[in-house]
C-alpha cells in the first residue's frame, strides 16, 4: 500500500526492555520525523532525518535511539523502556506539492507497565 | 525560535453554528504554517497551508484560515460546523530555514445537535 505505515500498532512491554517501533513509507520522501503525542503537550518530536544516515535529535531524544539505513524506513527503539515512555507515537514523512507538509501514520499506542 | 499557541484547549459548538479556533505564533523570521487534524484513534491529516500569496487559504471541506503577520496569527474558521468536524485540531509553524515543524498543543473541537 502507499503511503506512510507503523507496526505495531499496539505494544505493551515491561519497564527496562528494549522495544522498537517501524515505520515505513513509499513516497522515497528525503525527511522523516518521530513524534510523541501526550495529552497536554501536543506533539513533540523526538528525533528526524534528513536523508538516510543523517539523523538529528528533536525535542525530547533522551531515552531513545533512531537509524535511517534505507531512505524508506525510519525505526525508533526505546532502549530500557520506562513508565514515562508510555505515549502515542507518531511516524511522518515530508513532501507533497509544496515539499512542506507532513504525512503521517496512524500512529502506535505503546504502554510500558 | 518558533513556538505555537493555541488559546483554547476545548471548543464546545452546536451543530451550523460558526466556529473560530485561534493559533498564535512567535518567529523573528517568514514562517510557514498549518492545520492538522485529527480524528480519534487515527493519525494527523493536514487540513490547509499557508506558505505565501493570499493571506487567505481554504480546505476542501469549508474550513478557512487568515494569515495575519501583524498580529502573528492563524485562526482556522468555519461558517456552519457539523458533527463530523468534531475532532482534535493543531496548528503547526515552520521557518524558513527550519527542518521541523513546532506544534501547538491542540484544541478539541466538540460539535453537537
Amino acid at each position: 500500500d502507499a503511503g506512510i505505515t507503523q507496526s505495531p500498532r499496539y505494544k505493551i512491554t515491561e519497564t527496562g526492555r528494549q522495544v522498537t517501533l517501524m515505520c515505513h513509507q513509499t513516497w522515497s520522501h528525503s525527511y522523516m520525523f518521530w513524534y510523541r503525542q501526550d495529552l497536554g503537550h501536543g506533539l513533540r518530536l523526538i528525533y528526524y532525518s534528513a536523508a538516510a544516515d543523517i539523523t538529528d535529535k528533536g525535542e525530547v531524544p533522551d531515552g531513545y535511539v533512531v537509524s535511517r539505513s534505507k531512505t524508506e524506513n525510519f525505526p525508533l527503539t526505546l532502549e530500557s523502556a520506562t513508565r514515562s515512555q508510555t505515549s502515542v507515537y507518531f511516524c511522518a514523512s515530508r513532501g507533497g506539492t509544496s515539499g512542506y507538509e507532513q504525512y503521517f501514520g496512524p500512529g502506535t499506542r505503546l504502554t510500558v507497565t | 525560535a518558533q513556538s505555537v499557541t493555541q488559546l483554547d484547549s476545548q471548543v464546545p459548538v452546536f451543530e451550523e453554528a460558526p466556529v473560530e479556533l485561534r493559533c498564535n505564533y512567535s518567529s523573528s523570521v517568514s514562517v510557514y504554517l498549518f492545520w492538522y487534524v485529527q480524528y480519534p484513534n487515527q493519525g494527523l491529516q493536514l487540513l490547509l497551508k499557508y506558505l505565501s500569496g493570499s493571506t487567505l487559504v481554504e480546505s476542501i471541506n469549508g474550513f478557512e484560515a487568515e494569515f495575519n503577520k501583524s498580529q502573528t496569527s492563524f485562526h482556522l474558521r468555519k461558517p456552519s460546523v457539523h458533527i463530523s468536524d468534531t475532532a482534535e485540531y493543531f496548528c503547526a509553524v515552520q521557518t524558513g530555514t527550519a527542518s521541523k515543524l513546532t506544534f501547538g498543543t491542540g484544541t478539541r473541537l466538540q460539535v453537537t445537535l
